[in-house]
């Protein structure tokens, strides 16, 4: 059983379309994560929930727009899409947040989106 | 400011040897996390850490709390190992975001 599933793993999409990328975790962990990973490999966090709510929104464009149905899913919706969106996106979860000691994080398998 | 920085930026070795990849971070943290980019791309978490010392099969994490620096040690390295190696700290003062390294990558010829 996957523990983090992102889908699609792969996502290739014009400028100024709107996609989304869904990440659902059978975990039973309260919290979750986007990250980007630009294309040196430098990984940054874009957003984090906890129970739902909203508690990391790093300085991120507001064409990107996370939601969260439930605890299990927190997909990343992006409008207007540009070039420069062209990236790996990892979403994440852990129990609690990282910020508690012995919390480790959990990574889905990536994302990446190509913008022609 | 929150810093991670890790050492060296690539690395090549011969099937067996022993491994040790550095990270230095700038300012205190809470845990520090040692990630794997396996070349598909996917990442898995390898360990956290606060204090001490961790081991799981030939993986062995260690953290010096007063150096602000983290060792990542794979012995009998072996092809499968290569990837990418990410540090990741989480900073005291860093509103419980992980602060990434830029990675290593990791190369085993057999």
């Amino acid at each position: 059983d996957t523990a983090v599933s992102q889908t699609p793993k792969y996502l290739v999409t014009q400028m100024g379309n709107d996609k989304s990328i869904k990440c659902e975790q059978n975990l039973g962990h309260d919290t979750m994560y986007w990250y980007k990973q630009d294309s040196k490999k430098f990984l940054k966090i874009m957003f984090s929930y906890n129970n739902k709510e909203l508690i990391i929104n790093e300085t991120v464009p507001n064409r990107f727009s996370p939601k969260s149905p439930d605890k299990a899913h927190l997909n990343l919706h992006i409008n207007s899409l540009e070039l420069g969106d062209s990236a790996v996106y990892f979403c994440a979860s852990s129990q609690e947040n990282l910020g508690q000691r012995n919390t480790e994080a959990f990574f889905g398998q990536g994302t990446r989106l190509t913008v022609v | 400011k929150n810093e991670v920085e890790q050492s060296p930026q690539n690395l090549t070795a011969q099937e067996g040897e022993f491994i040790t990849i550095n990270c230095s971070y700038s300012v205190g943290i809470s845990a520090l996390h040692w990630l794997q980019q396996h070349p598909g791309g996917g990442i898995v978490s390898l360990f956290m850490l606060s204090s001490g010392k961790k081991k799981h099969g030939r993986l062995i994490a260690t953290i010096n709390i007063q150096e602000k620096h983290s060792s990542l040690h794979i012995t009998a390295s072996h092809p499968r190992d290569s990837a990418v190696y990410i540090c990741a700290g989480l900073f005291i003062f860093g509103n419980e975001k992980l602060t990434f390294g830029t990675g290593t990558r990791l190369t085993i010829i057999p």
